[in-house]
């Protein structure tokens, strides 16, 4: 079935230090990808999309890229801040029109002064 | 525009009672989604409605009902909660358009039942 599979947490970091968050999926076709964040006692916001194989989405200094033939969306920014603390997760879409996303556990990011 | 709004923000419930969860967005979105969160999981999906009139199961439906009300409005439903059911519960609505049909989320419902 379809799946997701990101780096396990925590992630601690320094402020200004670089990260790369890693993912890999299964799933039919060729699924829209997302990046959702979760900053703590909130709900997920949407940080980054992308749509087909080799595009690049990026958005607030991260980026990732939809790599089609290793099926991963790894999610990488140059400077970490402390107001970057929150959850991460990557998440594909599954195909056809009513496409459900799908959630693996999410990475905890944790960014010290 | 508010974008996706959820009724109550905390809720504390005993074992056996009821009480319905309430879910609207103000974007004209056709599909709407009930999550919920464990601690260190993933969302796992509830219920969802592709439009209004429809709602399908989701992953993990046992002990839960929903209602379409109108195109705005998903509420969610636990007729007789139990501890398993605590859990803190997203909305989310989708734009049916474009090529990605990202999904926005609203602020959650931090349900615990005793």
């Amino acid at each position: 079935g379809n799946s997701v599979t990101q780096m396990e947490g925590p992630v601690t970091l320094s402020e200004e230090a670089f990260l790369t968050i890693n993912c890999t999926y299964t799933a039919t076709g060729y699924p829209s990808l997302f990046w959702y964040v979760q900053y703590p006692g909130e709900g997920l916001q949407l940080l980054l999309k992308a749509t087909k194989a080799d595009d690049k989405g990026s958005n607030k200094g991260f980026e990732a890229t939809y790599r089609k033939e290793t099926t991963s969306f790894h999610l990488e920014k140059g400077s970490v801040q402390v107001s970057d603390s929150a959850v991460y997760f990557c998440v594909p879409r599954e195909g056809g029109s009513q496409g459900n996303l799908i959630f693996g556990k999410g990475t905890k990011l944790s960014v010290k002064p | 525009n508010a974008g996706v709004t959820q009724t109550p923000k905390f809720q504390v419930l005993k074992t056996g009672q009821s009480m319905t969860l309430q879910c609207a967005q103000d974007m004209n979105h056709n599909s709407m989604y009930w999550y919920r969160q464990d601690p260190g999981m993933g969302l796992r999906l509830i219920y969802y409605s592709a439009s209004e009139g429809t709602t399908d199961k989701g992953e993990v439906p046992n002990g839960y009902n929903v209602s379409r009300l109108n195109k705005r409005e998903f509420s969610l439903r636990l007729e007789s909660a139990a501890p398993s059911q605590t859990s803190v519960y997203f909305c989310a609505s989708r734009l049916d358009r474009g090529d990605s049909y990202e999904q926005y989320f609203g602020p959650g419902t931090r349900l615990t039942v005793t």
